[in-house]
């Protein structure tokens, strides 16, 4: 079965300090991808980044970065030197490739982060 | 480039009223998608089209909703009638899907229904 579980509900750190949000998920699929997705209060969700399977390098985008690890199963986000403008509902999200191409995203039930002036 | 376009932004009805959510994909986007989200959850899928055509519907309680989109551009998602467990954000987002794996989604504002 296919699970995504981001076990930190809600986190809250002062500005500038660094953050990271867990994501573990399950699959039996060899070749899937993964996605973060930010919700900020206005409720639109954006995309943030999008990994496939085969491809474990980590990614650094601005004060983004990404560790993907297969042998953990993890998928964490590390916002560096958060701000205020950070605060926002994070999800991670797990899509498989099935032999019919018919994909479906499995979310995470998401993380409300808050960031304190 | 416009995003992806839904009304109303809200919506307050009694139960047992119908009521219907639109959206507008982002233009050549081939795959539109309805999302419902409870407070405090993650998005969960309703239905998936490809184009004009529902390629994953098992979510959706046919009984009270169902969904059409039009020449495989806008979409209408309707209850009817609602029930008070219907009061949620309905989402709706689209992709351009390719050989190659899924891309990104992007969503709309969504609608608030709130069912009295």
């Amino acid at each position: 079965a296919q699970k995504v579980t981001q076990a930190q509900t809600e986190i809250s750190v002062v500005e500038k300090e660094d953050v990271t949000l867990d994501c573990v998920y399950e699959t039996r699929d060899t070749t899937y991808y993964l996605f973060w997705y930010k919700q900020p209060p206005s409720g639109e969700l954006v995309f943030l980044i999008r990994r496939n399977s085969f491809d474990e390098q980590n990614e650094i985008s601005g004060r983004y970065s990404w560790n993907f690890q297969k042998s953990t199963s993890s998928f964490n986000f590390t916002i560096t030197a958060s701000q205020v403008v950070d605060s926002a509902v994070y999800f991670c999200a797990l899509e498989n490739e099935p032999m019919d191409s018919n994909y479906q995203l499995i979310w995470g039930a998401g993380t409300k982060l808050i960031i304190k002036p | 480039e416009a995003g992806v376009v839904q009304s109303p932004r809200y919506k307050i009805i009694e139960k047992k009223q119908p009521v219907a959510f639109w959206c507008n994909p982002i233009s050549g986007h081939n795959t539109l998608y309805w999302y419902l989200q409870n407070l405090g959850q993650g998005p969960e899928l309703l239905i998936r089209y490809e184009n004009e055509e529902a390629v994953d519907d098992s979510q959706l309680p046919k009984d009270r909703f169902s969904a059409e989109r039009l020449k495989g551009v806008d979409s209408t998602l309707k209850i009817q009638p609602a029930e008070l467990g219907d009061s949620a954000v309905y989402l709706c987002a689209s992709s351009l899907e390719l050989a190659g794996g899924p891309n990104e989604q992007f969503f709309g504002p969504g609608t608030r229904l709130t069912v009295l």
